[in-house]
C-alpha cells in the first residue's frame, strides 16, 4: 500500500497569511493526488484533483503543485472560512490512501 | 446537481452488523463508482473500498475485506455498505462519495454515524 505523509499535522495562521501544506507519497503516484477540505461536523469537500486542477467552484486562492512523490497545497491569502482540516489522497492505486490531515487554526 | 442522501444514525452491539444506504440523484447512477470512507471520532479519513454500480464489481481495502459488503440497487439509485462483526473501534461516521476525475471523491454524502456499544 502507498503511504501518504502530510506535514505539518497542524498550523496556526492569521487571516491574509500564505499557507502551504505538504504531502509526500511513499512511491510515485504521478499526478494522481487530490486535496480535500473538511470543516467540523461536515463531509469533506474536494478542492483539487490531479495535483493541480481546481474543482469547479473552489476559490482561486487555492492551488496545488507537484508530481511523482511530493505535492503541496497552497492558500495564497487565508480567509476566515478556510480554517479547517485538509487531507491529501492518492488515487493511483487501491487502497486510495489519505494523508493524516493538517488542521489549520486561527492564530 | 449531484446529491447523495445517506441513511440515519445507527447503534449496534459488538458482533452485530449494520447496513448503511446512500441514495444518489442528479447524475447517471451507473456511470460513476461509489466510494465508502470511514472516519472514527477525532481521526482522519480511511478509504474502505468502491463499487461499480454498472457491473456490481467491487474493490475492498484489505483491512475490511472479510467484513464488508458493498452492493447497489440501480432501480432506486442506491448504494449500500454492510459491515459485519462490528467492534467498538468501528464507531465512526461512514461516508459515501462518487468517483470523480482522476479517481477523486468528487461528491459526498453527509455521513452516517454508527455507534457500536
Amino acid at each position: 500500500d502507498i503511504q501518504m505523509t502530510q506535514s505539518p499535522p497542524s498550523l496556526s495562521a492569521s487571516v491574509g497569511d500564505r499557507v502551504t501544506i505538504t504531502c509526500r507519497a511513499s512511491q510515485t503516484i504521478t499526478s494522481f493526488l487530490n486535496w480535500y477540505q473538511q470543516k467540523p461536523g461536515e463531509a469533506p469537500k474536494l478542492l483539487i484533483y490531479a495535483a493541480t486542477i481546481l474543482q469547479s467552484g473552489v476559490p482561486s486562492r487555492f492551488s496545488g503543485r507537484g508530481s511523482g512523490t511530493d505535492f503541496t497545497l497552497t492558500i495564497s491569502s487565508l480567509q476566515p472560512e478556510d480554517f479547517a482540516t485538509y487531507y491529501c489522497q492518492e488515487s493511483y492505486s487501491v487502497p486510495l490512501t489519505f494523508g493524516g490531515g493538517t488542521k489549520v487554526e486561527i492564530k | 446537481q449531484v446529491h447523495l442522501v445517506q441513511s440515519g444514525a445507527e447503534v449496534r452491539k459488538p458482533g452485530a452488523s449494520v447496513k448503511v444506504s446512500c441514495q444518489a440523484s442528479g447524475y447517471i447512477f451507473t456511470g460513476y463508482y461509489i466510494y465508502w470512507v470511514r472516519q472514527a471520532p477525532g481521526q482522519g479519513l480511511e478509504w474502505m473500498g468502491w463499487i461499480n454500480p454498472n457491473t456490481g464489481g467491487t474493490n475492498y481495502a484489505q483491512k475490511f475485506q472479510d467484513r464488508v459488503t458493498m452492493t447497489t440497487n440501480t432501480s432506486i439509485n442506491t448504494a449500500y455498505m454492510e459491515l459485519n462483526r462490528l467492534k467498538s473501534e468501528d464507531t465512526a461516521v461512514f461516508y459515501c462519495a462518487t468517483r470523480g476525475p482522476y479517481g477523486s471523491a468528487a461528491w459526498w454524502g453527509r455521513g452516517t454515524q454508527v455507534t457500536v456499544s
